[in-house]
């Protein structure tokens, strides 16, 4: 089974600059994450996709931060414009379903992009 | 808001010894997962604990989740060299999973 694929793999920008990242999940996952991940911290949940409806965007910097998943399938995260303290991994992530009520199916994570702010 | 908290932070090993890490939450946990980040990776899914006060096993690992669903811990008996990495715990909020900060295990020969 082909991975999370992501792209690209590290992108590096000046501060005030516009950045896309793309995210193609596994194969018949609904479920699509997208998680901040700086340097020495655990990933925090930015957005998460149910096919092509957003879950939960309550961590997302909507100022600055957008994301979309319009078919269902792959996915782009936007950051316009950038700052300084963007400088981390976005990882993709993807799942079967959110699963019942106690369960959550695992998550499949993407290399990331590392994405460096100057 | 929920709030999942991972201690120690850093850990180091002679290869050999064994190693535990800790996970507790701030609210009840429905279910937790614990991944495993190797240097320059992304994390990995390990294993998943659901029923209060279960204990799973994979080879070396052992997860426990606590019986008021509140904590977890990993257990890691004989260290190896491939055990270097980071360790993270997830517990749900909603829908989505929310990750500890992870412990960091290094490990010498």
């Amino acid at each position: 089974e082909a991975g999370v694929a992501q792209s690209p793999r590290y992108k590096i920008i000046e501060k005030r600059q516009s950045v896309a990242f793309w995210c193609n999940p596994i194969s018949g996952h609904a479920t699509l994450y997208w998680y901040q991940q700086i340097l020495g911290q655990g990933p925090k949940l930015l957005i998460q996709f149910q096919n092509n409806g957003v879950v939960d965007d309550s961590q997302l910097p909507k100022d600055r931060f957008s994301a979309e998943r319009l078919k269902g399938v792959d996915s782009t995260l936007k950051i316009q414009p950038a700052k300084l303290e963007d400088s981390a991994v976005y990882l993709c992530a993807s799942s079967v379903q959110p699963g019942q009520i106690n369960h959550n199916s695992p998550l499949h994570f993407g290399n990331g992009t590392r994405l460096t702010v100057t | 808001g929920q709030q999942v908290m991972q201690i120690p932070q850093y850990q180091h090993v002679q290869e050999g010894e064994d190693f535990t890490t800790y996970c507790n939450s701030s609210t009840t946990l429905s279910n937790i997962q614990w991944y495993k980040q190797r240097p320059g990776g992304h994390p990995v899914f390990l294993i998943q604990l659901v029923k209060s006060g279960e204990v799973k096993k994979q080879k070396r690992l052992t997860f426990q989740f606590g019986e008021a669903k509140k904590n977890s811990s990993l257990h890691i008996t004989a260290t190896q060299t491939t055990d270097v990495g980071t360790y993270f715990c997830a517990g749900r909020r909603r829908t989505a999973l929310i990750f500890g900060k992870g412990t960091t295990l290094s490990v010498s020969s």
